[in-house]
Parts: structure tokens; sequence; C-alpha cells
């Protein structure tokens, strides 16, 4: 198993372009989310889907759009790039939202906005 | 959402035990207390997790205050890869599935 994987590993953006940050999971997993992280911060949840179709907002969903079309991908989408946006953003999978499961995450993808 | 509150920094010896504490005063009975670890330049990765016993694995033990306000925890042997980021969570009952990272403790480990 693959685990969670996610493209690209590095990007730089200028301010008002928007790309989508790819995320995929091969365990099947229900759960799917999306975490970004500044400097010397801990991770702060910007999506979360519990299912394909099925969409919520986190703590820091303005900026971001997202879809969950297969069970596999979860994709995040930034529209108008904005300089606030430079961190690292982590995607991630669990089984369930029960206290007995852990999340997987994915390796990350550093963004910079100039 | 459930806090935890945990040191900014601890530094340990390679090969030393070493005891990471956090206090979460206000549990609920349905959260697991969750520890998760982040390499520098990596995703967080999961440790270990528990309820109410103490459990073991592989990476480390979690030693669970019998009120459950506080746990511990400890890796028995510390080595140079163990040196991360520290996040204790509490996850399952109350947080519907989402992880609250804090800012966890910094872990040095000295050769």
């Amino acid at each position: 198993n693959a685990g969670v994987t996610q493209t690209p590993k590095f990007r730089i953006l200028k301010i008002g372009q928007s790309m989508t940050l790819q995320c995929t999971q091969d365990m099947n997993h229900n759960y799917m989310y999306w975490y970004r992280q500044d400097p010397g911060m801990g991770l702060k949840l910007i999506y979360y889907s519990v299912g394909a179709g099925i969409t919520d907002k986190g703590e820091v969903p303005n900026g971001y759009n997202v879809s969950r079309s297969t069970t596999e991908d979860f994709p995040l989408r930034l529209e108008l790039a904005a300089p606030s946006q430079t961190s690292v953003y982590f995607c991630a999978s669990a089984a369930s939202d029960k206290g007995t499961d852990t999340q997987y995450f994915g390796p990350g993808t550093r963004l910079t906005v100039l | 959402d459930a806090k935890t509150t945990q040191p900014n920094s601890m530094e340990s010896n390679e090969e030393e035990p070493v005891h990471l504490p956090c206090n979460h005063s206000t549990i609920s009975g349905t959260d697991y207390i969750h520890w998760y670890r982040q390499l520098p330049s990596q995703g967080p990765e999961y440790v270990i997790h528990g309820l109410t016993s103490n459990v073991n694995n592989r990476m480390a033990s979690l030693a669970i205050a019998e009120d459950r306000k506080s746990s511990t925890l400890i890796l028995h042997r510390a080595t140079l890869r163990d040196a991360a980021v520290y996040y204790c969570i509490l996850y399952g009952g109350t947080s519907y599935g989402k992880l609250t990272f804090g800012q966890g403790t910094i872990l040095t480990v000295h050769p």
C-alpha cells in the first residue's frame, strides 16, 4: 500500500493564480482531511469529508474549495492565491471517526505564494 | 473541543528514557488520548492511543492517570530519530473525527 500520496511536493504560485493540490489514498478510507501548517505552528483543519459526495468546512476554509467524487481522491482547490496561503498542506485519511481509529498523513505539499 | 496542555520543549540524551507529559483536565468520558509525532519536514505519524488503561506498543508506552486528566508518553530509550514535535490530542468522543493540533512538545535528543 502506498498509503496517502500528495502531489506536487513543492509549488510556487503568483498572487491571483489558482491550483489544485492532489491527494489520493489506497486504504479504502471513508474519512479524508486537508490541513495546513504555518511555520512553528500546529496543523489546522481546512476541510474534511466523511465519504464520497460529502464534504464540510473545518477551522480555516476561506480561500479553498474541495470535492470528493471518489473514495480515493480528495483534491483541494485554491482560487485566487494570496500570500497568506503560503504554508505546508497535509492530506490525511481515516477509516472512521471512532476514537480507536487513527489518521494517516501524506508527506505534504509546500506552497509559496509570491 | 477538549483542550490539551503540553510543555513547549523537552530535552533528552540518547538511550535514556523520556517522559512527555500532557494535561487534559476537560476530557470527556468518550475521548481517547492520542499521540502523534512529526519528524522534521514530514507529515504527522501516529504513535499510540488509549482510553483508560496504560498501553504499550513497539514505539512507546502511554501512562494514563486514574482520573484521566493527564497522561504521559514514555519513550523507553530515546534515539536521535525520536527528535520530533509530539502532539497529545483528544479524539473520538467529542471531536467528531477532527484532530485538533496544539503546538506540541519539541523533543531534542542529544547524542
